[in-house]
């Protein structure tokens, strides 16, 4: 089946230290969409990636889609706390109705 | 005004008991999922539903039964529980892009 690896699976960081994960796909990917989880919540999405090579930004936040769809990353710009959480890339294919999380890489910002 | 609402958030039960968990969303979205997220904050989709019919069924015990009685809910009926069933179970729903999550319910089985 669909794997969706992510890397790293932790990170700790200074406040105000850039923070970069990435995910990784077997397979050709439709979309990839990229969520955060906070400590004791639930996933809450932050944006969909659905062109080859394409780049988004959020405002500290910037999420890129690699040029064989095969892979994606997340970038914040100087962290803070309240990015702590763990980042979940998600894998879309057949119609959006077939969705693999990645594995997650944990967050944590030190002040 | 919730929008994903899921009952009960905690549970903590006995192995062998049965149990059931319920979602309701109020999004008007076509599909809801189940997904279970272990200790090792691994999210792993269990069902997904399409209109009250069954999409997906991922390599789940038949233990575990989905049960759509509508579009706005999506309930999880659970047999013969066992400790490994221990995790927290999210509830999802989505019109075709982003995924909206419920709280998520923390099941202990004892």
């Amino acid at each position: 089946g669909q794997q969706v690896m992510q890397i790293p699976q932790y990170q700790h960081v200074q406040e105000g230290e850039d923070f970069t994960t990435y995910c990784n796909s077997s397979t050709t990917l439709s979309n990839i969409q990229w969520y955060k989880q906070r400590p004791g919540g639930h996933p809450v999405f932050l944006i969909q990636l659905v062109k080859s090579g394409e780049v988004k930004k959020q405002k500290r936040l910037t999420f890129q889609f690699g040029e064989a769809k095969k892979n994606s990353s997340l970038h914040i710009t100087a962290t803070q706390t309240t990015d702590v959480g763990t980042y979940f890339c998600a894998a879309l294919w057949g119609g959006y109705q077939k969705v693999t999380f990645g594995t997650g890489t944990k967050l944590q910002v030190i002040p | 005004d919730t929008a994903v609402s899921q009952t009960p958030k905690y549970l903590v039960t006995q192995m062998g008991n049965d149990k059931s968990i319920k979602c309701e969303q109020n999004l008007g979205h076509d599909t809801m999922y189940w997904y279970k997220q272990d200790s090792k904050k691994f999210l792993k989709i269990m069902f997904s539903y399409n209109n009250k019919e069954l999409i997906i069924n991922e390599t789940v015990p038949n233990r575990f039964s989905p049960k759509s009685p509508d579009k706005a809910h999506l309930n999880l009926h659970i047999n013969s529980l066992e400790l490994g069933d221990s995790a927290v179970y999210f509830c999802a729903s989505s019109r075709g892009e982003n995924q909206y999550f419920g709280p998520g319910t923390r099941l202990l089985v004892l």
